[in-house]
């Protein structure tokens, strides 16, 4: 079965902290993964996919083949990480994202 | 600007009306999506259109029913509405495998 599993459905850290947001994923082929980031009361929007191997606002994610999993890391939060953040799984057989239940992240002052 | 818009942004109405949702992207893209998004944010994928057909249909009530006129837009037709039906619903587009790109939401009420 493909799915998407985010353990967290909230994480709640202090300004500076390290996060650390958790996605485990099953597929039986080769994973396209993603992150997705909606802010409050805003549209969805990519923060990164792992084919890119890049880092934006602060944030890295590893696709661990070994462990199937793709988690979300930044070193420092900062309060505008806020948000709801949705890991995400490409279906190449059936054409579609599958998302995971999501995770709200709440960086404290 | 380019983008996925849809309309309207706000939707309240009564159960057993029957409303719309329209979505349009100028993004030059070839498939666009219908997302539901639950009162606890959970986003699911309603249905799908490439080029015009419908290529995703996941078990939706067929009171739901999607309408793509031409690739650039896909809108969602809502027959007897019910109180279940209260959600924010996302239009999305993409070129192949890419990305999507979503739209602002529709926040329905049924009341």
């Amino acid at each position: 079965a493909q799915r998407v599993t985010q353990p967290e459905k909230l994480l709640s850290v202090f300004k500076g902290a390290p996060v650390e947001l958790k996605c485990n994923y099953s597929y039986s082929g080769s994973p396209e993964l993603f992150w997705y980031v909606q802010y409050s009361r805003q549209r969805l929007q990519l923060l990164l996919r792992h084919i890119s191997r890049e880092s934006i606002k602060g944030f890295t994610a590893d696709l661990n083949k070994g462990e199937t999993s793709f988690h979300l890391k930044k070193p420092f939060a900062q309060e505008e990480d806020s948000a709801m953040y949705y890991c995400a799984l490409f279906s190449g057989g059936y054409n579609k994202l599958i998302f995971g239940a999501g995770t709200r992240l709440a960086v404290h002052p | 600007d380019t983008a996925v818009s849809q309309t309207p942004k706000y939707l309240v109405t009564q159960m057993g009306n029957d409303k719309s949702i329209k979505c349009e992207q100028n993004l030059g893209h070839d498939t666009m999506y219908w997302y539901k998004q639950d009162s606890k944010k959970f986003l699911k994928i309603m249905f799908s259109y490439n080029n015009k057909e419908l290529i995703i249909n996941e078990t939706v009530p067929n009171r739901f029913s999607p309408k793509s006129p031409d690739k650039a837009h896909l809108n969602l037709h809502i027959n007897s509405l019910e109180l279940g039906d209260s959600a924010v619903y996302f239009c999305a587009s993409s070129q192949e495998r890419r990305e999507q790109y979503f739209g602002p939401g529709t926040r329905l009420t049924v009341t």
